[in-house]
C-alpha cells in the first residue's frame, strides 16, 4: 500500500521553513525519508521506527505519530540546497518491505 | 567507501529488444533491491534479494523481467523483450541487512528509453 505524500510540491524562500507530510492506511513500522536532487540516485536522510521517535541532524528533522499512521519531515531555515524531491519510504509488514510515495518536490529559490 | 555502482548509465533500444543491467552493491551489504523509477513517480520495488535468495519479487513482471544476484554479490537484471513502458530509471540499492530499519544506499541508476 503505497504512502500518500503531501503536498504534492511546495515554493520556498531562502530561510522559511517546510512540513512533509507522509501518511499510511496501514499500521507503520518504520519511516525512510530521502532526497533526491533532479537526475541523481536518493540519498537517505533518517529513518523513524515504531515508538513515536522524533530524530533529526542539522535544520531538516522529523516525527513518527504511530496512532495515527503518519510520519512528518520538518526543514527549517531552508537552504538552496535542499531543493530536490523528498520521498517517503513506509514498512507495514514488519521490517522487511519499504514502499515509497510519489514524492514532493521542494524548490528554494534565493 | 565506495557506493553501489551500476553499469550502463544510459541505454537506448527499440520495442522488442532485450537489454541488461548490472549492480555491484556495497561490500558486505547481504541484501539488494532493484528499483523502477518512471518520471515524476517514487520508485518501484521490483525484487529484493537476501544473499542469493529472493526475498520479494510480487512486483516483478517475470513475463519479461529476469534477474539473478551471483554468489550473494553483484546482481543482474533483464529486460526480454522490452515494451515502451519500460521506460524509466532503474535503479540498485543495497542495504546491510532486509530489515526496514536499515538505510538503502542507491546507486546512480540506469536510464532506459524504449523507442
Amino acid at each position: 500500500q503505497q504512502p500518500v505524500q503531501s503536498p504534492q510540491a511546495v515554493i520556498l524562500r531562502e530561510g522559511e521553513d517546510a512540513v512533509i507530510n507522509c501518511s499510511s492506511s496501514k499500521a507503520l513500522y518504520s519511516v525512510h525519508w530521502y532526497r533526491q536532487k533532479h537526475g541523481e540516485a536518493p540519498v537517505f536522510l533518517m529513518i523513524l521506527l515504531k515508538g513515536g521517535e522524533q530524530k533529526g541532524h542539522d535544520k531538516i528533522s522529523a516525527s513518527f505519530n504511530e496512532k495515527k499512521q503518519q510520519s512528518s519531515l520538518y526543514l527549517t531555515a531552508s537552504q538552496l540546497s535542499y531543493s530536490g524531491t523528498y520521498f517517503c519510504g513506509t514498512d507495514n509488514t514488519g521490517g522487511f518491505k519499504t514502499i515509497f510515495g510519489a514524492g514532493t518536490r521542494l524548490f528554494v529559490k534565493a | 567507501e565506495a557506493g553501489v555502482a551500476q553499469s550502463p548509465r544510459y541505454k537506448i533500444i527499440e520495442k522488442r529488444q532485450s537489454v541488461a543491467f548490472w549492480c555491484n552493491p556495497i561490500s558486505g551489504h547481504a541484501t539488494l533491491y532493484w528499483y523502477q523509477q518512471i518520471l515524476g513517480q517514487g520508485p518501484k520495488l521490483l525484487i529484493q534479494f537476501q544473499n542469493n535468495g529472493v526475498v520479494d519479487d510480487s512486483q516483478l513482471p517475470k513475463d519479461r523481467f529476469s534477474a539473478e544476484r551471483l554468489k550473494g554479490v553483484d546482481s543482474t537484471l533483464k529486460i526480454q523483450p522490452a515494451k515502451l513502458e519500460d521506460s524509466a530509471v532503474y535503479l540498485c540499492a543495497s542495504s546491510l541487512d532486509p530489515g526496514s530499519s536499515y538505510e538503502q544506499y542507491f546507486g546512480p541508476g540506469t536510464r532506459l528509453t524504449v523507442t
